[in-house]
């Protein structure tokens, strides 16, 4: 079946340090794949897609690339800010036969800068 | 232009009510998917409605319910509430033949 893997959190960082939270999924075919944001007390916001193999999804300042050989779609930042303190969700849309499906979610990790 | 609107924010109801859940989709989104967000256990899909008709049902049982009417707004009932049914609940929308979802702010329903 289809599902999502991230790394357990919570991440916490120093303002500016170097993020990568590692996604990894299992899906057949081609799947559409996607990083969501959670401030607290907020709903999801969608921060980047990818929808083919080696796509590169950027937004913000974040990044993720599809890639198809190691099954993975890691977020990546190279200075993060307080602000950016939040629970990220890693997430696919399986290969649609009319429209979309569900989204599959990975577990969310949380993420807390300090200053 | 406007993003999903969900409604009411805040819900309060005692074990074995029936609670109402509002969603409003982004204007020509036909999509309205509903999600549940309990404390610790990530997002669970519940319902996928979709030009007014059911779609897909996530692993829950039947008293969660619902149903999407002809301006594509749509309305989750929880009948018979449990402590357990205490999550926040959101609600997506997309436009046909794309894949990403945008999701409202939720409800966050507690149940005493």
């Amino acid at each position: 079946g289809n599902s999502v893997t991230q790394m357990e959190g919570p991440v916490t960082l120093s303002e500016e340090a170097f993020l990568t939270i590692n996604c990894t999924y299992t899906a057949t075919g081609y799947p559409s794949l996607f990083w969501y944001v959670q401030y607290p007390g907020e709903g999801l916001q969608l921060l980047l897609k990818a929808t083919k193999a080696d796509d590169k999804g950027s937004n913000k300042g974040f990044e993720a690339t599809y890639r198809k050989e190691t099954t993975s779609f890691h977020l990546e930042k190279g200075s993060v800010q307080v602000s950016d303190s939040a629970v990220y969700f890693c997430a696919l849309s399986p290969v649609p036969s009319y429209n979309t499906d569900k989204l599959i979610f990975g577990t969310g990790t949380r993420l807390q800068v300090f200053p | 232009e406007a993003g999903v609107t969900q409604s009411p924010t805040h819900l309060i109801k005692t074990r074995g009510q029936q609670a109402t859940l509002r969603c409003s989709p982004i204007s020509g989104h036909t999509s309205v998917y509903w999600y549940q967000q309990a404390l610790g256990l990530g997002l669970q899909f519940l319902l996928w409605y979709d030009e007014g008709e059911e779609r897909n049902r996530g692993n829950f049982p039947p008293r969660f319910s619902g149903r999407q009417f002809p301006n594509y707004s749509s309305e989750l009932n929880v009948n018979a509430l449990e402590l357990e049914d205490s999550a926040l609940y959101l609600c997506a929308s997309t436009l046909t033949g794309t894949y990403e979802q945008y999701f409202g702010p939720g409800t966050r329903l507690t149940v005493t």
